[in-house]
C-alpha cells in the first residue's frame, strides 16, 4: 500500500468553481509536505510546503491545508481557471533520514470552459 | 525549465541496446536525483547525487547506473533496456538534500520508448 494517497484520481470541473484534492498519508514522522502541480509534458513545480507543525498554507488562489491528527492534507483551489489543468501531487518527505521522499499519484485535474 | 535541461526530450529504442539519459543544471546544485514517473505511481527514485564523483541508489536502481563527473551534468544509463523501462524519466536538482527547503526543481522529462 502506498504511504501517499491521493484521491480522486482524476476530477472535471468548469471554469470558475473551486474544487478539493485529497492526499492521505500514514509517513510519520515527516519534516514536511508538498504539494507540486504538473502541466502535461512538463515537469513538477513546487506550489506550497508546510511543516509537520503547520495547518495551513496559501499561494494565490491554491490553499494547503495539513491535519497531522488523521493525516489527511487537502488543497484547494478557489476560482478555477483553464491554466490549472494538471496533475496535483502531493508529496511526503519522512524525517527519518535517508533519501526517502514518497510522491503520490497525483490527481489529474481537467477545468472546462 | 529554468536552470536544468533533460536531452533527449523523446526516445525510442530496441530492447537489449544501451541507452543514456543526460540531466544538465546551472544551478550549482549539489543534489541530482533521476526518477522514473508511471501511470498509477507516484515518482519513483532510481538513483541520486550529493557531489561529483558521489552517488547511491533509490528504490528501483535495478538495470540503471548513473554518473556525475561535474557538478552540472548526471549521466542515466540502461545497460540493456527492456520494455519494463519504457517510461518518462526526470531528472531533478536541489540545493539541500531530499528537497526541502526550496524543494525539487525539475526537468522536462524524457520519454523513453523501449520497443
Amino acid at each position: 500500500k502506498n504511504q501517499v494517497e491521493q484521491s480522486p484520481q482524476s476530477l472535471i470541473i468548469l471554469e470558475g468553481k473551486n474544487c478539493t484534492l485529497q492526499c492521505n498519508y500514514t509517513v510519520s514522522p515527516f519534516s514536511n509536505l508538498r504539494w507540486y502541480k504538473q502541466d502535461t509534458g512538463r515537469g513538477p513545480v513546487s506550489l506550497t510546503i508546510m511543516t509537520f507543525s503547520e495547518n495551513t498554507k496559501s499561494n494565490g488562489r491554491y490553499t494547503a491545508t495539513l491535519d497531522a491528527d488523521t493525516k489527511q492534507s487537502s488543497l484547494h483551489i478557489t476560482a478555477s481557471q483553464l491554466s490549472d489543468s494538471a496533475s496535483y501531487i502531493c508529496v511526503v518527505i519522512p524525517n527519518t533520514g535517508g533519501f526517502k521522499t514518497i510522491f503520490g499519484a497525483g490527481t489529474r485535474l481537467f477545468v472546462k470552459a | 525549465d529554468a536552470g536544468i535541461t533533460q536531452s533527449p526530450r523523446h526516445k525510442v529504442t530496441e530492447t537489449g541496446t544501451p541507452v543514456t539519459l543526460r540531466c544538465h543544471q546551472t544551478e550549482n546544485h549539489r543534489y541530482m536525483y533521476w526518477y522514473r514517473q508511471d501511470p498509477g505511481h507516484g515518482l519513483r527514485l532510481i538513483h541520486y547525487s550529493y557531489g561529483v564523483k558521489d552517488t547511491d541508489k533509490g528504490e528501483v536502481s535495478d538495470g540503471y547506473s548513473v554518473s556525475r563527473s561535474k557538478t552540472e551534468d548526471f549521466l542515466l544509463t540502461l545497460e540493456s533496456a527492456t520494455s519494463s523501462q519504457t517510461s518518462v524519466y526526470f531528472c531533478a536538482i536541489s540545493p539541500t538534500g531530499q528537497g526541502e527547503g526550496e524543494g525539487y526543481t525539475f526537468g522536462s522529462g524524457t520519454r523513453l520508448t523501449v520497443v
